[in-house]
């Protein structure tokens, strides 16, 4: 069985310029969630889908958007890039709606914001 | 708010050595608790879980009880090797619905050496 599957693996953008990053999850998973990963920051939440309704959503700015379509795969935007947004970008997918149900994650995309 | 707080690192060990890593939580009602390890250029795997308080996880060699009166979740390993050299980091959620949103704790970078 497929894991989760994130594209691009690496991008480069500048200042101001918006971004998508897409997340295919494991095949029959129905909640996908995104975090970020910075050294200084660590892992932090950014939101969570299930059935394409966002479900959570963590403590980032606006700019930060996502969306779950109807085959389960994900994509999150982010606009207006800023330099502190460059980070690991990961996804994960759970089988179970339960707050006990293990993630499956992504390898990631990282982003460079020059 | 819920939090977790892992012992820093780096932590490097000889090959066979005993391993703990130190991993302490704070939340409100009852959560579940994770270690998820991650390798070079790699997303995060799950490595172990506990759901319910002196429940043991158990995962290749790593171990890790669920102590509700401490607050705790340690991991350890009675004979770590070369290929254990990753980093490690402890996880909650908590709540049915917080699925997908796991909280994370700083991460420790285990180094075994030969």
């Amino acid at each position: 069985k497929a894991g989760v599957t994130q594209t691009p693996r690496y991008l480069i953008k500048t200042r101001g310029q918006q971004v998508t990053l897409s997340c295919s999850p494991i095949s029959g998973h129905r909640s996908v969630s995104w975090y970020q990963q910075t050294p200084g920051q660590g892992l932090q939440f950014l939101f969570e889908y299930f059935s394409e309704t966002q479900r959570n959503k963590g403590n980032f700015p606006g700019r930060f958007s996502g969306r779950q379509f109807s085959n389960s795969r994900s994509e999150m935007n982010v606009s207006t890039l800023e330099l502190g947004d460059s980070a690991l970008y990961l996804c994960a997918s759970s089988l179970e709606n339960r707050a006990n149900s293990p993630l499956h994650f992504g390898n990631g995309t990282r982003l460079t914001v020059t | 708010g819920d939090s977790v707080t892992q012992m820093e690192g780096p932590v490097t060990l000889s090959e066979e050595a005993f391993l703990t890593i130190n991993c302490t939580y704070t939340a409100t009602g009852y959560p579940s608790l994770f270690w998820y390890v991650q390798y070079p250029g790699e997303g995060l795997q799950l490595l172990l879980k506990a759901t319910k308080a002196d429940d043991k996880g158990s995962n290749k060699g790593f171990e890790a009880t669920y102590r509700k009166e401490t607050t705790s979740f340690h991991l350890e390993k009675g004979s770590v090797q070369v290929s254990d050299s990753a980093v490690y980091f402890c996880a909650l959620t908590s709540g049915s619905s917080n699925t997908g949103k796991l909280i994370f704790g700083q991460g420790t970078t285990l180094q075994v050496k030969p």
